[in-house]
């Protein structure tokens, strides 16, 4: 069974310009959340999606967005990027709410 | 405000030994925890989790305690291996999805 797949795993852009990342989660999970990691801040919590609405939102600014399509896929997209949005951004499913959740590789970026 | 501590940045123990990984959390309506083992620049890979209405789960070489009065989870990794040498977090969730809030991570180092 294949795992939770990120693309691209690594990435450079510039201040302001805008990114998406993708997520394919592992096949029949209809769960995808994304999370954020950091030197400084950790692993932070992103927003949550589930049957293609959003459930949960963590305490970001309207520049990071999500989406999530029927086939369970998601991509989160971050408008106006700042030099502070670099980081390792990790996409994980789970079959449904108290089930195991399991992550991906993550989407390394990088903001010059 | 942190909801949940990994107070020990770092531990280190001698293979065959047992590592004592701990976590304490604040939010009374944690209810769901997990732990996670993770190297730089990739995913967490899920080790184990237990519920609250369970005081121990056991999985192989790893166990996790819930101390839910004291707000307390441990993780139990015994005989300990230099492939555990690793970063561990665990993460908590309530009634609200699946929202992990994930503590700042100890860093296990296990010497042959």
């Amino acid at each position: 069974k294949a795992g939770v797949t990120q693309t691209p795993r690594y990435l450079i852009k510039t201040r302001g310009q805008q990114v998406t990342l993708s997520c394919s989660p592992i096949s029949g999970h209809r769960s995808v959340s994304w999370y954020q990691q950091t030197p400084g801040q950790g692993l932070q919590f992103l927003f949550e999606y589930f049957s293609e609405t959003q459930r949960n939102k963590g305490n970001f600014p309207g520049r990071f967005s999500g989406r999530q399509f029927s086939n369970s896929r998601s991509e989160m997209n971050v408008s106006t990027l700042e030099l502070g949005d670099s980081a390792l951004y990790l996409c994980a499913s789970s079959q449904d709410f108290r089930n195991t959740i399991y992550f991906g590789e993550g989407s390394w970026l990088t903001v010059v | 405000d942190q909801q949940v501590k990994q107070n020990s940045p770092s531990l280190s123990v001698q293979e065959g030994r047992i590592s004592i990984l701990n976590c304490d959390y604040t939010n009374s309506m944690f209810d769901y925890f997990l732990w996670y083992k993770k190297y730089p620049a990739e995913g967490p890979t899920f080790l184990i989790s237990i519920s609250s209405i369970k005081d121990k789960n056991e999985d192989g070489r790893f166990t996790v305690f819930l101390n839910k009065s004291a707000k307390h989870l441990s993780l139990h990794i015994v005989p300990s291996q230099p492939g555990d040498s690793a970063v561990y977090f665990c993460a908590a969730s309530g009634d609200a999805g699946n929202m992990l809030t994930f503590g700042g991570g100890t860093r296990l180092m296990v010497k042959p």
